[in-house]
């Protein structure tokens, strides 16, 4: 199947600085690619869709200003935590879809990003 | 807008037993997907069901689709400690976006 990674893994920061995650497709080309949160034992919840060359359309109650996304190419979405707070300790997964391989409607996960910040 | 919820929230069986998740959408689906998350992992993909009334076996697993494409259920026979996890329900809706029921977190005693 279609493979995502996301760097880093974990990571940890104090209170105000930013973070950067990237989500990467690296065997298919992604013109859409989704960012979640997961709060821990809650779903997920989608922030934004993130569109290859354009803006990415952020879910309600979402604040763009804070949460930074950038989809340059064609392989690679980011999202930048921007003056990280405690409350955005959170589970970060993003997903993309392989429109040529399957139907479209199946997306693949990233392994994830844990944010702690301090 | 669009709310996807699953019960029961929690389920603890002794190995063997069987399990039951229920999902259901407010508003009607074109396409339902399952998926299951272990402690500390991403979810990872199962099954698609896409047509009204639909039925899909993998192994020990039975998915099935409502004829009003708003419910779906996933059935586990005989469980076993390897099924430990969260079982996620996920749907395409009138938009272009998958949205996440709410999981039903499944604990196997062995």
């Amino acid at each position: 199947g279609a493979v995502v990674s996301q760097h880093p893994s974990r990571v940890i920061c104090k209170s105000g600085t930013s973070v950067k995650i990237e989500c990467r497709s690296l065997d298919f080309q992604a013109t859409t690619m989704f960012w979640y949160r997961q709060f821990p034992k809650q779903s997920l919840m989608l922030m934004a869709t993130s569109n290859e060359g354009s803006k990415a359309t952020y879910e309600q109650g979402v604040e763009k200003d804070k949460f930074l996304i950038n989809h340059a190419s064609l392989t690679l979405s980011t999202l930048t935590v921007t003056s990280a707070h405690p409350e955005d300790s959170s589970f970060y997964i993003c997903s993309a879809r392989d429109t040529e391989r399957t139907s479209g409607l199946e997306q693949y996960f990233g392994p994830g990003t844990r944010l702690t910040v301090t | 807008g669009q709310q996807v919820m699953q019960i029961p929230q929690y389920q603890h069986v002794q190995e063997g037993e069987d399990f039951t998740t229920y999902c259901n959408s407010s508003t009607t689906l074109s396409n339902i997907q399952w998926y299951k998350q272990r402690p500390g992992g991403h979810p990872v993909f199962l099954i698609q069901l896409v047509k009204s009334g639909e039925v899909k076996k993998q192994k020990r697993l039975t998915f099935q689709f409502g004829e009003a494409k708003k419910n779906s259920s996933l059935h586990i026979t005989a469980t076993q400690t390897t099924d430990v996890g969260t079982y996620f329900c996920a749907g395409w809706g009138n938009t272009d976006k998958l949205i996440f029921g709410t999981g039903t977190r499944l604990q196997v005693f062995p």
